[in-house]
């Protein structure tokens, strides 16, 4: 079974702080992928990574980062949370999309409340 | 710019009944995948499908796809109150500079009343 896990389900932080998501997966997967969801707009692609210390910016990168060091972990870093970054955030891996098998797994997500 | 759109946006329905979930896009592509979400949860994959005609079942839930008319169904079969949830159709785009992105529609929640 695919794992995906995510480093905290709720997380409540005050506007101007630096917030760190964490994301591991335990497949080999090459791509990980950042997004956020929000009622009525759907899943987001803030970033994604196809290899260790790639990243592509996705749709909505402002106000982020990510690292990505190590294989199995992808980060998103909000350098100076905001109010308007309140939401829910999903992480997912996947092979490459040429795998006859590729598919993304999402983690379980962060509810992050910014005050 | 791939676009998807999945009808309806909201579906309230009976048990017993059935009903089908749209999800159109705008290029081509020949990869489609449902997936399913429960309240203040992740998403769960349903079904992957891989090329024209390809017709995937699991309960009460069938997925098919046609590519040549770039859209994909979810029928659902005597509806039961389980499969209340927010349901997501994502799809696979042609590659252009090596992007592996997928592009999600915005999702069709399903309530099945008793």
């Amino acid at each position: 079974d695919v794992k995906v896990t995510q480093s905290s389900r709720y997380l409540v932080k005050r506007t101007g702080e630096k917030v760190f998501l964490e994301c591991v997966q335990d497949m080999d997967h090459e791509n990980m992928f950042w997004y956020r969801q929000d009622p009525g707009l759907g899943l987001r692609l803030i970033y994604f990574s196809y290899d260790v210390k790639m990243k592509e910016k996705g749709d909505i990168p402002e106000g982020y980062s990510v690292s990505r060091e190590k294989k199995e972990r992808f980060s998103l870093i909000l350098e100076s949370a905001s109010t308007n970054q309140t939401s829910m955030y999903l992480c997912a891996s996947s092979f490459p999309r040429e795998a006859s098998d590729y598919e993304q797994y999402f983690g379980p997500g962060t509810r992050l409340t910014v005050t | 710019e791939l676009k998807v759109e999945q009808n309806p946006l909201f579906l309230s329905m009976q048990e017993g009944k059935n009903y089908t979930i749209y999800c159109n896009y705008s290029t081509t592509s020949d990869r489609l995948y449902w997936y399913r979400q429960d309240p203040g949860k992740s998403l769960e994959s349903l079904f992957v499908l891989l090329s024209n005609g390809a017709v995937k079942q699991e309960g009460r839930l069938m997925a098919s796809l046609d590519t040549k008319a770039r859209l994909s169904t979810l029928h659902i079969t005597a509806a039961v109150h389980d499969l209340s949830a927010t349901y997501f159709c994502a799809v696979d785009p042609p590659t252009q500079g090596g992007s592996e992105k997928l592009v999600f529609g915005k999702g069709t929640k399903l309530t099945v009343n008793p």
